[in-house]
């Protein structure tokens, strides 16, 4: 059974850091890019981050570049989620999920999704 | 970035009905294009990919269309199990962007 589960939401201040993990099992993990989708609570969804499937290349939404750093370890079946300089408008649930079938290197779709963690940009 | 815009933003509609809504890209996708099915608390779930074709394991009764621009998803014979909110979303050019939703309601 495939699994994705998020760690490290919580409440933070404005200008703070936090970082987000994902742990994957039931597919093989190393096979697949893996993207970071934000959804701002009762509002629609936002591509974030995009890493390759080695981890050699990474994409990010203008509205978090310099700011957020995506990464991964095929070893340990993870993928992580660095923010910084966060700001009140970075408030979302965030959801890792896989990306895969896209026609350039960093779109693609998701049929693998987590649970989503909650993070919350508030002073 | 490609802009998706679906419409309505939200329909109510009693089971039993054909449901139908629309997704519009800014420029064309080709048919990347994929559906996805969402309810509270929930994330995503995969409902057509590539315009046209159901994921495994999702009933019949869901089907996709279009190509080019104008894409859409259409629910015949809705079930209580449908009521929920449906974003499209483009895979053709970085970043992925998603429309803003259709929220099916019960009449």
């Amino acid at each position: 059974e495939v699994q994705l589960l998020e760690s490290g939401g919580g409440l933070v201040q404005p200008g703070g850091s936090l970082r987000l993990s994902c742990a994957a099992s039931g597919f093989t993990f190393s096979y697949y890019d893996m993207t970071w989708v934000r959804q701002i609570p009762g509002r629609g969804l936002e591509s974030v981050s995009v890493i390759s499937a080695s981890g050699s290349n990474a994409y990010y939404a203008d509205s978090v570049k310099g700011r957020f750093t995506i990464s991964r370890d095929n070893s340990r079946n993870m993928v992580h989620l660095q923010m910084s300089s966060l700001r009140v408008e970075d408030t979302a649930v965030y959801y890792c999920a896989n990306s895969k079938g896209g026609y350039d290197s960093w779109s693609g779709y998701s049929d693998y999704w987590g649970q989503g963690t909650l993070l919350t940009v508030s002073s | 970035d490609i802009h998706m815009t679906q419409s309505p933003s939200s329909l109510s509609a009693s089971v039993g009905d054909r449901v139908t809504m629309t997704c519009r890209a800014s420029q064309s996708v080709r048919n990347y294009l994929y559906w996805y099915q969402q309810k509270p608390g929930n994330a995503p779930k995969l409902l057509i990919y590539v315009a046209s074709y159901l994921e495994s394991g999702v009933p019949s009764r869901f089907s996709g269309s279009g190509s080019g621009t104008d894409f859409t998803l259409t629910i015949s014979n809705l079930q209580p199990d449908d009521f929920a909110t449906y974003y499209c979303q483009q895979a053709y050019s970085g970043p992925p962007t998603f429309g803003g939703g259709t929220k099916v309601e019960i009449k």
